[in-house]
């Protein structure tokens, strides 16, 4: 069974930029994580998907952050403009249901000179 | 606010010498654990999880935790450990709303 897929695995952008990384969760998985891992810490939730739905999406930067998974498959999370302080390991994880075990992608490594 | 303190940030050891990784939550309801491991170059992937039981959970490779309500613990333990457990360890809390809280990670290096 495949399991989480990411893509890029890195990206290096300037600031101002705009930037987007894909998930491809694990096959029948209805819900779908985003993280962001700051150096030196552990992930922390962006938004959760129930299938197309965002059901919690609070700690989700609105003003230049947006997600979408539009037909409840993959999904793309987007960052515009970036800031410096965006530079981070962006976590895509999955689960066949809400409160079961998260699969965990490789993450993007995103680096904002 | 939930939160998850992990006491130690970088623990060295040598092969076959016991292992203890503390893990302490805030959340005073039901709570769910978790312990996941980084290998170098790899992703987060579960070693053990408590959702209700049995508060010894066994999990891969040999490790088990303890959960202790009175103490909001849940340390990771592993008798006898192998250069192959260089990693890093997060602890995580979930609740009923399913979102995961994670701490700020242990690296442990085992030198062979």
């Amino acid at each position: 069974e495949a399991g989480v897929v990411q893509s890029p695995r890195y990206k290096i952008i300037e600031k101002k930029q705009p930037v987007a990384f894909w998930c491809n969760p694990i096959s029948g998985h209805n819900t779908l994580y985003w993280y962001r891992q700051n150096l030196g810490q552990g992930p922390e939730l962006l938004i959760r998907y129930e299938n197309e739905e965002a059901v919690d999406d609070s700690q989700l930067p609105k003003d230049r952050f947006s997600a979408e998974r539009l037909k409840g498959v993959d999904s793309t999370l987007k960052i515009q403009p970036a800031e410096l302080g965006d530079s981070a390991v962006y976590l895509c994880a999955s689960s066949s249901d809400q409160g079961g075990e998260q699969y965990f992608g490789p993450g993007t490594r995103l680096t904002v000179t | 606010a939930q939160s998850v303190s992990q006491h130690n940030h970088h623990v060295i050891l040598s092969e076959a010498a016991s292992l203890e990784l503390g893990c302490n939550y805030s959340y005073g309801g039901t709570v769910n654990l978790f312990w996941y491991v980084q290998y170098p170059g790899q992703h987060l992937q579960l070693l053990l999880k408590y959702f209700s039981g049995d508060p010894l959970v066994k999990g891969i490779k040999g490790f088990e935790a303890e959960f202790i309500k009175s103490k909001f613990s849940f340390n990771l333990r592993k008798p006898s450990v192998q250069w192959s457990d260089t990693a890093e360890y997060f602890c995580a809390s979930g609740d009923s709303s399913y979102k995961l809280i994670f701490g700020s990670g242990t690296r442990l290096l085992v030198r062979p």
